[in-house]
């Protein structure tokens, strides 16, 4: 069955930077690609970017440009995500979730049709 | 990019009784590309619905999407215990993916 397993929380200070991992399992990890979306405490869903299983091409959201870059090893189907110069701001439950193409993979057109269990990620002085 | 507006933002009512959930879109959505996703505390959302009216692997047929262009609506037909619970909308027909901000489906 199609499992995406997290890394767990993490505390980090205002200015460092976070790596959260999410290996997949239960499908061939290189036919599909990989969207983060984060949820800060009692909000709703921020789509934050996505990565492709295959050759690694991104797309990421306007708003985290610069601060966020996303990879894969595909020799352990893992995606990785890592974001830089936190601020409080950035405190949220961060969710890997399988991207289903409608179409055009790199066009932007995912819905979201498996989840990792989310990792909670702390900024606090 | 497109904003999804959910209404309304706390429904309350009784098991057995039905739902429904509306979502707007500020512009119309390409292909008709909107999910729903149901999310209970402490878990991660679950897709429910795509393509507007196509229910996920396992979704109960409880669960029934429909609308184009603009107005979408998900109906749960007889709420059950575990029906309870925040559903978000998403639509995917342009970049960037956006969500609507929830509507919650409580126990009255």
């Amino acid at each position: 069955q199609v499992q995406l397993v997290q890394s767990g929380a993490d505390a980090k200070k205002p200015g460092a930077s976070v790596k959260v991992s999410c290996k997949a399992s239960g499908f061939i990890f290189t036919s599909f690609g990989i969207s983060w979306v984060r949820q800060a405490p009692g909000q709703g869903l921020e789509w934050m970017g996505w990565i492709s299983g295959y050759k690694g091409y991104t797309n990421y959201a306007q708003s985290l440009q610069g601060r966020v870059t996303m990879t894969t090893d595909t020799s352990t189907s893992t995606a990785y995500m890592e974001l830089r110069s936190l601020t409080s701001d950035d405190t949220a439950v961060y969710y890997c979730a399988r991207s289903f193409c409608a179409g055009d993979c790199s066009s932007g057109r995912w819905y979201f049709d498996y989840w990792g269990q989310g990792t909670l990620v702390i900024v606090s002085s | 990019e497109i904003v999804l507006t959910q209404s309304p933002g706390t429904l309350s009512l009784s098991p057995g009784e039905r739902a429904t959930l509306s979502c707007r879109a500020s512009q119309s959505v390409s292909s008709n590309f909107l999910a729903w996703y149901q999310q209970k505390p402490g878990q991660a959302p679950r897709l429910l619905i795509y393509g507007a009216s196509s229910r996920a692997t396992g979704v109960t047929d409880r669960f029934r999407g429909s609308g184009s262009e603009t107005d979408f609506t998900l109906t749960i037909s007889r709420l059950e215990p575990e029906d309870f619970a925040v559903y978000f909308c998403q639509q995917y027909g342009s970049s960037p993916v956006t969500f609507g901000q929830g509507t919650k489906v409580e126990i009255k």
